[in-house]
């Protein structure tokens, strides 16, 4: 099956940009999304890219996409303290099934 | 977005009782739903895929007589834990596939968050 794989961890200062990592194994993913969870809420999905893109900005995010290396990124530009919470990258690669990332922890420090 | 609901947002049962778990989408219909179960500090692990008018298609290790999946309409998915044991504690979220975000996109329920005591 797919692996799906992101660092548990990352603390950034309110105001810098904070870069979150993701690597799969699949390269048949078609929509590659990603989602923001607060504690104890669900989801909201934040932006998705197509496969055939490399890039897609929509206002701070910025998401890249490098299909070589099986890498994709989300950017958030001037990070505040309300962007703390847990994101994960997510792969489909067929219809509508879903495989998600093990999630990282985004720590904004005021 | 599209707007997906569940209820309850939390329940406390005691071991051996059922719960039913209610997934809605509002303002879109959902010909297929997807039940994801999420333990603390872990990601959500796929535990089945309702369609509706059919079976479910559950995933390799979930009991499908323990977690009874009933899409008997374009809007509403129901997850029934039967005779849960305090191992079934766990953050339950629903998905509905559609809306405006294209076929591909996946609108996620807020949770229910089930205490088995």
């Amino acid at each position: 099956g797919e692996d799906v794989e992101q660092s548990l961890f990352l603390s950034v200062r309110e105001g810098d940009s904070s870069v979150i990592n993701c690597t799969y194994t699949d390269s048949s993913s078609t929509y590659l999304y990603w989602y923001k969870q607060e504690p104890g809420a669900g989801l909201q999905l934040l932006t998705y890219i197509f496969s055939n893109m490399d890039m897609k900005q929509d206002q701070r995010l910025t998401v890249l996409l490098n299909k070589k290396d099986k890498h994709l990124s989300l950017r958030i530009a001037d990070t505040q303290t309300g962007d703390s919470a847990i994101y994960f990258c997510a792969l489909s690669g067929g219809y509508q099934k879903v495989t998600f990332g093990t999630g990282t922890k985004l720590q904004v420090i005021p | 977005g599209a707007v997906v609901s569940q209820h309850p947002s939390r329940v406390i049962c005691k071991s051996g009782t059922s719960v039913k778990i209610e997934c809605r989408s509002l303002d879109f219909q959902a010909t297929t739903m997807f039940w994801y179960r999420q333990f603390p500090k872990q990601s959500l692990m796929l535990m089945a895929t309702s369609n509706e008018g059919s079976k479910a298609t559950y995933e390799q290790g979930v009991e499908k007589d323990k977690f009874l999946i009933n899409h008997a309409s374009l809007t509403l998915s129901t997850l029934t834990v039967t005779s849960a044991h305090p191992e079934d504690s766990s953050f339950y979220i629903c998905s509905a596939g559609g809306g405006q975000g294209g076929g591909e996109t996946q609108y996620f329920g807020p949770g229910t968050r089930l205490l088995v005591l």
